[in-house]
């Protein structure tokens, strides 16, 4: 088991570019989260998927970013026209999404965006 | 909403000494929410340290302990004795019951430094 993978590890976009981030969760997951991390924010949530269809999606920036996850073995999160306050590491997560105590998240490593 | 509050953005222990890093939490839509500890040990993604689902009871692993306590409302994390190698940003959590909510709120993370 590979883990919640995620690529690129390292994306440097200019200011108004796009920027496309990948996530391959752990095999048989139903859950997908993405969060972004910053030192002052610390881990903001932005949006999950349950079975590929989105729950909540209440952390988004409405405006430019969006989330997809077209098959269970990966989610994409897509930030238009970026701007430099975009800068952060992007992380997502996967659960086995059942109920109660089994929904404990594993972390990818991460995606640092560089907007300049 | 729901949130989880670290007053400590930096924790500061000598090897051998015990430590506490403060968590509150306050769950707006379940009485009861699961709770957590995330941690990122130096170079590695983030990760599940302990978690506990009931209230009065205690978790633990790694030498660290979390007790929820439902009528302070907090989740604080405790170990006897510290080791160099337990420097890392720690992170508390909380997850809605719901079946149908597993989204999780974290603090914003408390940096241990532990001084050889």
């Amino acid at each position: 088991n590979a883990g919640v993978i995620q690529t690129p590890r390292h994306k440097v976009t200019g200011k108004g570019q796009e920027a496309t981030l990948w996530c391959e969760p752990i095999s048989g997951h139903s859950a997908v989260f993405w969060y972004r991390q910053t030192i002052v924010q610390g881990l903001e949530f932005l949006t999950y998927f349950r079975n590929q269809a989105p729950i909540d999606d209440s952390g988004m920036p409405k405006e430019r970013f969006s989330a997809q996850m077209p098959n269970q073995s990966h989610s994409t999160l897509k930030i238009q026209s970026t701007q430099p306050q975009d800068s952060a590491v992007y992380l997502c997560a996967s659960s086995s999404g059942t109920g109660g105590s089994q929904n404990t998240l594993y972390f990818g490593a991460g995606t640092r965006l560089s907007v300049l | 909403g729901d949130s989880v509050t670290q007053t400590e953005g930096q924790v500061t222990v000598s090897e051998s000494k015990s430590l506490i890093i403060n968590c509150t939490y306050s769950a707006t839509s379940i009485a009861y929410p699961n709770l957590f500890w995330y941690v990122r040990y130096p170079g590695e993604g983030l990760q599940l340290l302990l978690k506990v689902i009931t209230a009065g009871q205690k978790g633990s692993s790694r030498g660290f302990e979390a007790t929820y306590n439902k009528e302070t409302t907090s989740f604080h994390l405790q170990k006897a004795s510290v080791q160099e190698s337990d420097s890392a940003v720690y992170y508390c959590a909380l997850s809605p019951l719901d079946t149908n909510a597993y989204k999780v709120i974290f603090g914003k993370g408390t940096h241990l430094h532990v001084l050889p």
